[in-house]
């Protein structure tokens, strides 16, 4: 079972320079999130999208964009890199948004570096 | 706000040795609490939970249990392994929205 698959794993980047993360889930699964971790910090809420052709901004939405066109797969867009995005991103999905019901399924990151 | 606070780590432990990592929050209602770990070069998996007060959660042979009083969910082990080595990660549900709240994460560090 593949589960939830980010790609790339890894990444580095010039600062102004723009890039697409990939997140993609296999368990036909509504929610999906997408998340920073910071040395010293918890996970903090980048997006999130309730269902396909839907997003919404969470704790942290500025310098991103994200797009969820098909129901497997939820992009994270850098459009302009800044080295304050310098992060371990991950993708979770959920089938329903209470986290309470359905634990929410993480991929195993995306360590993005900006120079 | 809704707020979680761990101990701050690495903690560093024994094979065989007792396990406690601190958590505790700040939150109105009455929140669902959660253990999530991550291991080496992995995501976040859900270790175990709790959804009211005096609630034990357990799984793999870790137990927090839901304190509404000291507003806490320490998480314990009886004798760790060197495989438990991995970073550890409280969170909040507020019974208001459905957003996570995170705690800063506690390392562990397990010593043959």
């Amino acid at each position: 079972n593949a589960g939830v698959t980010q790609t790339p794993k890894f990444r580095v980047l010039k600062t102004g320079q723009s890039m697409t993360l990939l997140c993609a889930q296999d368990m036909n699964h509504e929610y999906m999130y997408w998340y920073r971790q910071d040395p010293g910090m918890g996970l903090r809420l980048i997006h999130y999208s309730v269902g396909e052709g839907t997003t919404a901004k969470g704790e942290v939405p500025d310098g991103y964009n994200v797009s969820r066109l098909k129901k497997q797969n939820f992009l994270l867009g850098l459009e302009s890199a800044a080295p304050s995005q310098t992060s371990v991103y991950f993708c979770a999905s959920s089938y329903s948004i209470l986290a309470l019901y359905q634990p929410q399924h993480f991929g195993d990151g995306t360590r993005l570096s900006i120079l | 706000g809704d707020s979680v606070t761990q101990m701050e780590g690495p903690v560093t432990l024994s094979e065989e040795a007792f396990l406690t990592i601190n958590c505790t929050y700040t939150a109105t209602g009455y929140p669902s609490l959660f253990w999530y770990v991550q291991y080496p070069g992995e995501g976040l998996q859900l270790l175990l939970k709790a959804t009211k007060a005096d609630d034990k959660g357990s799984n793999k042979g870790f137990e927090a249990t839901y304190r509404k009083e000291t507003t806490s969910f320490h998480l314990e082990k009886g004798s760790v392994q060197v495989s438990d080595s991995a970073v550890y990660f409280c969170a909040l549900l507020p019974d208001s929205n459905y957003q996570l709240i995170w705690g800063a994460g506690t390392k562990l560090i397990i010593k043959p």
